[in-house]
């Protein structure tokens, strides 16, 4: 079966800091992987997607960069954290653009 | 682009009572239609996915989907307290790349 794990569950950071946050997905292969953010109180909006290794294609600019390294591997980061990077961030894989699965997110502080 | 609303905001149901939601769209050439639940602080689990109009049943959640008033509902049958969540409408407006425009969500409390 496959499962999807996020890393870490929770972080507190501080503005102008740097943040690595991690996916893995596993039990599946050449997934298409994606990166949502949801501000506190605000609507789910999609961040990045990839579609194969080593591309990620930008959908929404947040002064964040994203990147798959491994088949089941997806990070997103930044050098330097702004307070409004706050919220919290969903990973999610779908074959093919079909129903998408989502891991438990992290919930991301910055003060 | 897809603009997805949701209502309402928030409701409150009794225990066994039917529970309906609505999302309203703007482009009804979309792929397909999706309802996901988010408990407090959790991911976003998966309800139903419905491509065709008219109605698709997964247990006690049912979705209807009407691209001509460009209008997709989501019926809880019989919720329990455990139902309680926000519920999410999305619409893929991406293909094969899967991009999902969502809506604000609705807030369903399930009282005893």
């Amino acid at each position: 079966a496959q499962t999807i794990h996020q890393w870490p569950v929770a972080e507190i950071k501080a503005v102008g800091s740097p943040l690595s946050l991690g996916c893995t997905i596993k039990g599946k292969s050449s997934p298409n992987l994606y990166w949502y953010w949801q501000a506190t109180g605000g609507t789910l909006q999609q961040l990045f997607y990839s579609i194969t290794v080593g591309q990620v294609e930008s959908v929404v600019q947040l002064n964040l960069s994203a990147s798959r390294p491994k088949d089941d591997q997806f990070i997103l980061s930044t050098e330097k954290l702004l307070l409004s990077h706050s919220g919290f961030y969903l990973c999610a894989w779908s074959l093919r653009g079909d129903e998408q699965y989502f891991g438990p997110g992290t919930r991301l502080t910055v003060l | 682009q897809q603009k997805v609303q949701q209502s309402p905001e928030s409701l409150t149901v009794s225990e066994g009572a039917m529970a309906s939601l609505n999302c309203t769209f703007s482009d009804g050439t979309s792929d397909n239609f999706r309802w996901y639940r988010q408990h407090s602080g959790k991911g976003l689990e998966m309800l139903v996915s419905i491509f065709s109009d008219g109605e698709k049943e997964e247990g006690r959640f049912t979705a209807h989907l009407n691209r001509a008033s460009l209008h997709v509902s989501l019926h809880i049958r019989e919720p329990q307290p455990s139902d309680s969540a926000v519920y999410l409408c999305a619409v893929n407006t991406g293909g094969l790349s899967g991009k999902l425009t969502f809506g604000e969500g609705t807030q369903v409390t399930v009282i005893s």
